[in-house]
């Protein structure tokens, strides 16, 4: 079977640093995928990770290390608009299986 | 150029009730994937296209679900005997070739069993 696990719930400044960390088990793992979602949105891609290490994606960057089955996204410059939730998804042979989310709140 | 698109992006239904929700990619995606999602959950998959054929379909959850795209392009996910449990966001997301790491969503389609 496959299990990720998020923090349900995290609240960070606005102009802060926030780190949203993903720990999974799964067969077949092909790689890490970061999703964006408002309130009534539809999920949106921010990053993927199939190699060990950091990805930077302006504002945003995504970590992965295979050998402890854990990945994390980094948030920095918080801006009000970064309210939202935030998924992690396993990749594996050929779909995305995603974790239960993170919803950030940004405060003044 | 246009998203993936969805329609109905509501519907209401009786239990017992046939539904089908229609699903629109974008444009050269071979790729398409049906997901279910639950207030405060992510999305469940359900099933996915390569082209025409349902190259995986182990996340329906039982035979009243099924889903078509018979010409490579639009989808229909069709549910039978609809169920209260049923009630859900269904979303919609394509992909280029088999890049399913970076899906493109559509809005979804919010439905009511009562």
């Amino acid at each position: 079977g496959q299990s990720l696990e998020q923090p349900s719930e995290v609240t960070a400044v606005e102009g802060a640093i926030v780190q949203i960390n993903c720990t999974y088990q799964t067969s077949g793992f092909y790689g890490l995928s970061w999703y964006q979602q408002h309130d009534g949105g539809a999920p949106t891609f921010l990053s993927y990770n199939a190699l060990d290490g950091l990805e930077e994606t302006g504002r945003f960057s995504s970590f992965l290390s295979r050998s402890d089955s854990y990945g994390y996204l980094l948030l920095q410059e918080l801006q009000m608009k970064d309210s939202a939730s935030y998924f992690c998804a396993v990749a594996g042979a050929n779909n995305l299986f995603f974790g239960t989310g993170t919803r950030l709140t940004v405060i003044p | 150029g246009a998203g993936v698109s969805q329609t109905p992006s509501n519907k209401v239904t009786e239990k017992g009730k046939y539904v089908e929700l229609r699903c629109d990619p974008i444009s050269g995606h071979t790729a398409l994937y049906w997901y279910r999602q639950s207030l405060g959950q992510g999305p469940e998959f359900l099933i996915y296209f390569q082209g025409t054929g349902a190259a995986d379909d182990s996340g329906l959850p039982n035979d009243r679900f099924f889903a078509v795209r018979p010409e490579g392009s639009v989808s229909t996910l069709k549910i039978q005997r609809t169920e209260r449990g049923d009630s859900a966001v269904y979303l919609c997301a394509s992909s280029l070739g088999d890049a399913y790491n970076e899906q493109f969503f559509g809005p979804g389609t919010r439905l009511t069993v009562l």
